[in-house]
């Protein structure tokens, strides 16, 4: 298995540019999230699903879109980026939800100048 | 109040030493928690799952103290390796803690 997977590694963008951090996962696991990560904040939660067709809201939704059309992907949309949305991105699976424990991708650094 | 709450540190110990982080939590029905270990520029992976009152693996125990609402992981003879940021869930959200810095000092 390879477990949660992440593209890119890193990327850079310009202010007002959209692109899309892909996540997937073949471990067959219902819910997935996505966090986004910055120096002495921990790991706050943008988006989360708990299964094909259902997403929601976390802590910090402003500024991204997420659909799950699939088990096994979750993208995390930025629609139009700026500099606050610097920051090191990761998506988690789980199963059985948030009782148990979450499998991480390696992250994605995003900078946007 | 944080779904969870967590001392930043940072926690500097010497190699050997025993050392303590607690997590305290809001919501009173959480039944599962979690301990993740993230080291510098890596993705959080799972330390140790508590389902009931504690949990331990060789050198790490995690203690729930309901009645308080925190959950606690004791490190004992610190290694330099042990050296990473711990981060807790509770196990009725996707939330996290912001993290406990530990450094062990040879």
């Amino acid at each position: 298995n390879a477990g949660v997977t992440q593209t890119p590694k890193f990327q850079v963008l310009k202010t007002g540019q959209s692109m899309t951090l892909q996540c997937a996962q073949d471990m067959n696991h219902e819910y997935m999230s996505w966090y986004r990560q910055d120096p002495g904040m921990g790991l706050r939660l943008i988006h989360y699903s708990v299964g094909a067709g259902i997403t929601d809201q976390g802590e910090v939704p402003n500024g991204y879109n997420v659909s799950r059309s699939t088990t096994e992907d979750f993208p995390l949309r930025l629609l139009s980026a700026a500099p606050s949305q610097t920051s090191v991105y990761f998506c988690a699976s789980s199963y059985q939800g948030n009782s148990r424990e979450q499998y991480f991708g390696p992250g994605t650094r995003l900078t946007v100048t | 109040r944080k779904e969870v709450e967590q001392d930043p540190g940072p926690f500097n110990v010497p190699e050997g030493a025993t050392v303590a982080f607690n997590c305290t939590y809001s919501n009173s029905a959480s039944q599962s928690f979690f301990w993740y270990r993230q080291d510098c520029r890596k993705e959080p992976k799972l330390l140790m799952s508590v389902y009931s009152s504690g949990n331990e693996d060789g050198r790490f125990t995690a203690q729930l103290n309901r009645a308080s609402q925190y959950i606690s992981l004791l490190i004992r003879d610190s290694k330099l390796s042990d050296s990473a940021t711990y981060l807790c869930r509770t196990g009725n959200q996707f939330y996290f803690g912001t993290g406990t810095s530990l450094t062990v000092i040879p």
